[in-house]
């Protein structure tokens, strides 16, 4: 089973739209979850990083639900600028606390 | 942003060649880590370093082999570069105790085997 599944889209929404992602993770013991973005051709950044309930930041809301073990990341307002590939990622728990990245979901705003 | 660099940014070469791509940091974190990303894969994790002199092999670690002599940089080198190594890669580093926890990325080395 992977460790985290994501629903890899594309994603089209119109601007001002709001959006949600959602990705389930499968090992329980995880403390802490991390959303990048990854723009076409550049590096991962990150978004925001989870270690409770959840995590805001402007217009980007991150929730966790340790007991359905998913974690969802809703975007209000959509920007063209938005428009990126967001990766879930759990933290890590190895020597060096190394990520496992998935594909993640891509997201296109339309103007 | 954190001080990350990764030399070169791109680079071609031939086929049974070795090549070191260069991962430099100024911001004395502890963990650094490789990962090659293609399409259809995602970031796929080659080594990682938790100190200077200690590291360890990641999912796709074959035919890659890495040194840390200095904590602020961290050296990938392709012992005889193939086609199939014709990927992105990319440098991160993460420092946990500081609060944090997720990576920090360089900008990307594309790395071309003809």
């Amino acid at each position: 089973r992977k460790e985290v599944e994501q629903d890899p889209g594309p994603f089209n929404v119109p601007e001002g739209a709001t959006v949600a992602f959602n990705c389930t993770y499968s090992n329980s013991a995880s403390q802490s979850f991390f959303w990048y973005r990854q723009d076409c051709r550049k590096e991962p950044k990150l978004l925001m990083s989870v270690y409770s309930s959840g995590n805001e930041d402007g217009r980007f809301t991150a929730q966790l639900n340790r007991a359905s073990q998913y974690i969802s990341l809703l975007i209000r307002d959509s920007k063209l600028s938005d428009s990126a590939t967001y990766l879930c990622v759990p933290g890590g728990s190895g020597s060096a606390r190394q990520l496992t990245f998935g594909s993640g979901t891509q997201l296109t705003v339309l103007p | 942003d954190a001080g990350i660099t990764q030399s070169p940014r791109h680079k071609v070469t031939e086929t049974g060649t070795p090549v070191t791509l260069r991962c430099h940091q100024t911001e004395n974190h502890r963990y650094m880590y490789w990962y090659r990303q293609d399409p259809g894969h995602g970031l796929r994790l080659i080594h990682y370093s938790y100190g200077v002199k200690d590291t360890d092999k990641g999912e796709v670690s074959d035919g890659y082999s890495v040194s840390r002599s200095k904590t602020e940089d961290f050296l990938l080198t392709l012992e005889s570069a193939t086609s199939s190594q014709t990927s992105v890669y990319f440098c991160a580093i993460s420092e946990p105790s500081r609060g944090g926890g997720g990576y920090t990325f360089g900008s990307g080395t594309r790395l071309t085997v003809v």
